[in-house]
């Protein structure tokens, strides 16, 4: 099974700034990464699929990177609704389907 | 637009089984992977299982003697099934299409007696 890891657990900034979410796998997993916004009391949300590809209707202020183990996801300049908890989850090697422990971020 | 929309019953007693549905409108059913997730309260997420366009399933190897995910592509529906259920399967359960995933709305169960 392939853990998906990412830090740091909480990210506080403020409005404007630029936001950097890691993820890391144990094993390479190409670039079979999708990064998932969920907001409070909703179901997750694709934000980014194939480590950098941007899904229908996400601004271009979320960017994807990485490939292999080591991923991040960029918000560059952050704004109240993208206060969320983000999620990592790699399909490359599957089943089982494995997700990051989640990356909460706080607009201050 | 892909719209997933599932339901099922919210709260169960210790021992009963869950039993919840997914339907995908407005996009081809065919040929995707399904799957069903679940959250518990305040948690990440947890794979539970999924089932590939011709039947084959897989499930987490932690639930895989309780679970039973089934499709029915006459009614674009899959469903999953998750027997003797305790609190610690109390979660909100989320179906999602494809790969990358494609999410429900979610069903949030409940098990209390």
């Amino acid at each position: 099974e392939i853990v998906m890891t990412q830090s740091p657990a909480t990210l506080s900034v403020s409005p404007g700034e630029r936001g950097t979410l890691s993820c890391r796998a144990s094993q390479s997993v190409g670039i079979n990464l999708a990064w998932y916004q969920q907001k409070a009391g909703q179901a997750p949300r694709l934000l980014i699929y194939g480590a950098s590809t941007r899904a229908t209707y996400i601004p271009a202020r979320f960017s994807g990177s990485g490939s292999g183990t080591e991923f991040t996801l960029t918000i560059s300049s952050l704004q109240s609704e993208d206060s969320a908890v983000y999620y990592c989850q790699q399909y490359n090697n599957w089943p089982p389907l494995t997700f990051g422990g989640g990356t909460k971020v706080e607009i201050k | 637009q892909v719209q997933l929309q599932q339901w099922g019953a919210g709260l169960l007693k210790p021992s009963e089984t869950l039993s919840l549905t997914c339907a995908v409108y407005g996009a081809s059913f065919s040929g995707y992977y399904r799957t069903w997730i679940r959250q518990p309260p305040g948690k990440g997420l947890e794979w539970i299982g999924g089932i590939s366009h011709n039947g084959s399933t897989n499930y987490n190897a932690s639930l895989k003697s309780r679970v039973t995910i089934s499709l029915d592509e006459s009614k674009n529906q899959f469903s999953l099934k998750l027997s003797s259920v305790t609190a610690a399967d109390t979660a909100v359960y989320y179906c999602a299409r494809g790969l990358p995933l494609e999410w429900g709305q979610g069903t949030p169960v409940t098990v209390s007696s």
